[in-house]
């Protein structure tokens, strides 16, 4: 029973468009949400994560919404630039000191 | 240098080898954490471990076992290797201090099972 998913498995946009990125969740004890970046060879690395008491966090070009009632949450990332090209997973926490994680999004962003 | 060394980065094994993947870290962190990649299915973890003497199961824990050495160590065993468990594994750390459980990764291990 996959408790965080991604159901979108690839997403491809133009350079300079916004991509987003959604993510879903069955447990509503999950309080913190966490996006991670992947890039080839290399471990997933900490994006930008948000607490179920807001419904948005911004750093820079990356945004998160979250969508409690909805167990929703997406990323948001304007401008789209090459470098962004990874594979993205969301990632969930009940407090309990483990992540759960969703099935990743490869995005690919075009020149 | 890297925070958080996993070794070896690449593994090819027979069906019923018995095969050990070391993690160790310098970021002082007492939590530590194997996951395992699979196309489509993402990061599920494997065991972790909050302490020296604590160890945990986590969602696929059958057909592996840890040894947490020390604070900085961290082993993942496969027993009898099986096809399987082919797979991308990745050790991580957190310092379980933060409201966010932030995990620090590894570079990973590619385990390939014949």
């Amino acid at each position: 029973d996959q408790q965080v998913k991604q159901n979108s498995p690839s997403l491809s946009v133009q350079e300079g468009r916004i991509s987003i990125l959604n993510c879903d969740y069955t447990n509503s004890m999950f309080d913190y949400f966490l996006w991670y970046k992947k890039y080839p060879a290399e471990g997933p690395t900490f994006l930008i994560s948000i607490s179920s008491i807001k419904d948005k966090n911004e750093d820079g070009r990356f945004t998160v919404f979250l969508n409690k009632s909805a167990k929703h949450l997406s990323l948001h990332i304007v401008p789209s630039q090459p470098g962004d090209s990874a594979v993205y997973f969301c990632a969930a926490s009940d407090n309990t000191g483990k992540l759960i994680f969703g099935q990743g999004t490869t995005l690919q962003v075009k020149p | 240098d890297a925070d958080v060394t996993q070794t070896p980065r690449n593994r090819i094994t027979k069906t019923g080898k018995r095969i050990m993947l070391e993690c160790s870290q310098t970021k002082g962190h007492d939590r530590m954490y194997w996951y395992r990649q699979d196309p489509g299915l993402g990061l599920r973890l494997i065991y972790y471990s909050f302490d020296v003497k604590d160890i945990n199961k986590g969602e696929i824990s059958d057909g592996y076992s840890v040894s947490r050495q020390a604070q900085a160590k961290f082993s993942l065993s496969l027993e009898s290797a099986i096809p399987n468990q082919t797979a991308l594994y990745f050790c991580a750390t957190s310092d379980g201090d933060t409201v966010v459980e932030k995990l620090f990764f590894g570079s990973g291990t590619q385990l390939s099972v014949l």
